[in-house]
Order: C-alpha cells, then sequence, then structure tokens
C-alpha cells in the first residue's frame, strides 16, 4: 500500500545552518505531496504542499520540489532559526478521498 | 474565526472509565477526522466522517466510537479506557486537500 518514509529524528542545528529533511514516498497513481508542522504544545499546521510533479511547494522560508523520478519530497530551508523547531511531518494524499497518509514526523532542534 | 477548538487539553483516567472528547469547528467543513499520536509512530487515523450523520472505520477503530449529529461537532468517545489508549488525540477538519487540526488532548490512563 502507499506510504511514507521521513528520516529519523532528532536533527540538531545551529542557527543559521542549512537544513535539508528527507521524505520518501511510495504511491500508485499521481499523490499530493504535504509537508505539515507541529510546534510545541500545539496542533498540526500545513507548511507546504504540492499536487503535481516539479512542483514545487513554498512558505516561511522552507521549500519542497515533488520529484516523481526519485519518489521523494525533501524539505529544505536556507537558514535555520531557533523559532523553526518543530516537529515536520510527510505526508500524502492518493487522491479522490483526500485522506492522509503520514510519515513518522522528524523533530527539528535549531540551537542558538 | 475560532478553526477547530478541543476540550480538554488534558484528562486524566483510571482503567475502565468512559469520556468524551469533545471537537467543534466553525468552518462548515464537511470532513472531520480523530487522530492519535504516539512517540515515534507519526499520525493515525481513528474515526472520520464525511458529513453530518455519516461516519467510517479509521486505521485504529478499537476502542473508540464517534458520532456526527451536526457539521460543527464531532466528539469521541472512550468506551472503557484502558492503559493502551494513553496518547495525544487530535480532531482535524478538512477543506478539500487541507486540513485543519485542533490543539490536541492529552490523555492518560491509569
Amino acid at each position: 500500500g502507499d506510504s511514507v518514509t521521513q528520516m529519523e529524528g532528532p536533527v540538531t542545528l545551529s542557527e543559521e545552518a542549512f537544513l535539508t529533511i528527507n521524505c520518501t514516498y511510495t504511491a500508485t497513481g499521481y499523490p499530493s505531496l504535504f509537508w505539515y508542522v507541529q510546534y510545541p504544545g500545539e496542533g498540526l499546521q500545513l507548511l507546504l504542499k504540492a499536487t503535481k510533479a516539479d512542483d514545487k511547494g513554498s512558505n516561511k522560508g522552507f521549500e519542497a520540489t515533488y520529484r516523481k523520478e526519485t519518489t521523494s519530497f525533501h524539505l529544505e530551508k536556507g537558514s535555520v532559526q531557533v523559532s523553526d523547531s518543530a516537529v515536520y511531518f510527510c505526508a500524502l494524499s492518493p487522491g479522490g478521498n483526500y485522506q492522509l497518509i503520514w510519515g513518522a514526523g522528524t523533530k527539528l532542534i535549531i540551537k542558538p | 474565526n475560532a478553526g477547530v477548538t478541543q476540550t480538554p487539553k488534558f484528562q486524566v483516567l483510571k482503567t475502565g472509565q468512559s469520556m468524551t472528547l469533545q471537537c467543534a469547528q466553525d468552518m462548515n467543513h464537511e470532513y472531520m477526522s480523530w487522530y492519535r499520536q504516539d512517540p515515534g509512530m507519526g499520525l493515525r487515523l481513528i474515526h472520520y466522517s464525511v458529513g453530518a450523520g455519516i461516519t467510517d472505520q479509521g486505521e485504529v477503530p478499537n476502542g473508540y466510537n464517534v458520532s456526527r449529529s451536526t457539521t460543527e461537532d464531532f466528539p469521541l468517545r472512550l468506551l472503557s479506557a484502558a492503559p493502551s489508549q494513553t496518547s495525544v488525540y487530535f480532531c482535524a477538519s478538512r477543506a478539500r486537500d487541507t486540513q485543519y487540526f485542533g490543539p490536541g488532548t492529552r490523555l492518560t490512563v491509569l
């Protein structure tokens, strides 16, 4: 069945470092791909999304490109801040009913 | 717009007790769902509803009941709490392909 695999955390970086969180997926057809973020003590919120191959989603300095050839949707940010510390979830929607299939989440810790 | 609200924020139960987790949304979304979040396991879908009067099971429905009498409300009932139900519970509503989450309920079952 469809699945999402994320790199295990925690990922610990210094402020202003470059961030990559890897996400790969297995799906039939043409899913939509998402990154959600969960700040401490809060619910998840949509960070960015891409609905077709080669689309780039972006928000708050984060970017991710839908790569069908490598079945990947890696999250990147050029210069992280302490306020980016959170848990990041990659997810896919197979289409049709918009059900989401979730990765396990990657905890990001940014040190000043 | 309050978005998705959940009550309570925290709850401690004894094994065998029952309780209802409340969820409400004011965005007029038809689709609502309940998830549980456990360390290292991401989110797992418990139950969902595609509209008032319609509910269906998700990935981990055992031990939980839901009902959807109105578009706004989607309560989750624990029938007889067990320690395995210790978790953080999130309610979400959806508009097309974007989900909107409540702040969560942290439940501990002793």
